[in-house]
């Protein structure tokens, strides 16, 4: 079956570590976001990407990478710069940007220790 | 920037009642509209779009109703099920933009 892949599930962090959250798609899709959600909240973008090699900064990017390598993958780096990294992360694809629906994967959470 | 809200963070129908989550939209240039239904620890699902040339759709068991006079959005969901508690959630996009701007949330209760 078609679908995203996030690992791990939990993910716990020690202050000042960088930890990679990783986002895996086979749907074919040209686009893929990448969400942070605290509790009670909606879905803030953090980055997206067209295409391979290219990657544009969302409403919250201060703190975190992507890379684009690969059609398929799209992982996200919580570097020691994020100074509030907790949170529920989701990864997500659509066939384009801007292009109807976006499917999700299942969401990592990250909780720093 | 634009944002889309939701009316009330928490409702509860008794199993079996139909259920009506609102959300009010201030973006008047969006034309896509979708709702989303997330489980706990769970990545949203989603349930049904609509686009701004419309104002009513229908899939199984939901309906969303769109008011662009008001910038209202709607999902009805009949018959409501234990199986239909979640947060729900509705998002916007304005044309060809790039992402979806999404609502803070609603959790839907059901009572047996």
């Amino acid at each position: 079956d078609g679908g995203i892949t996030q690992s791990p599930k939990y993910l716990f962090r020690k202050e000042g570590q960088n930890v990679t959250l990783s986002c895996e798609q086979n749907l074919n899709h040209d686009a893929m976001y990448w969400y942070r959600q605290d509790p009670g909240q909606g879905l803030r973008l953090i980055y997206y990407s067209q295409i391979v090699n290219d990657f544009q900064k969302g409403d919250i990017a201060e703190g975190y990478s992507v890379s684009r390598e690969k059609k398929e993958s799209f992982p996200l780096t919580v570097t020691s710069a994020q100074k509030n990294p907790t949170a529920f992360y989701l990864c997500a694809s659509t066939e384009g940007v801007g292009r109807t629906e976006a499917f999700f994967g299942q969401g990592t959470r990250l909780t720093v220790v | 920037g634009e944002s889309v809200g939701l009316h009330l963070p928490t409702l509860s129908v008794q199993e079996g009642d139909n259920s009506i989550i609102n959300c009010a939209y201030s973006n008047s240039a969006s034309d896509y509209f979708i709702w989303y239904k997330q489980e706990s620890g769970k990545g949203p699902q989603f349930i049904i779009d609509i686009r701004s040339n419309m104002d009513k759709r229908q899939g199984q068991r939901v309906t969303v109703l769109l008011n662009k006079t008001v910038k209202h959005l709607s999902l009805q969901i009949a018959a409501t099920q234990p199986g239909d508690s979640a947060v729900y959630f509705c998002a916007e996009r304005e044309g060809s933009a790039r992402q979806l701007t999404f609502g803070s949330g609603t959790q839907l209760t059901v009572l047996p």
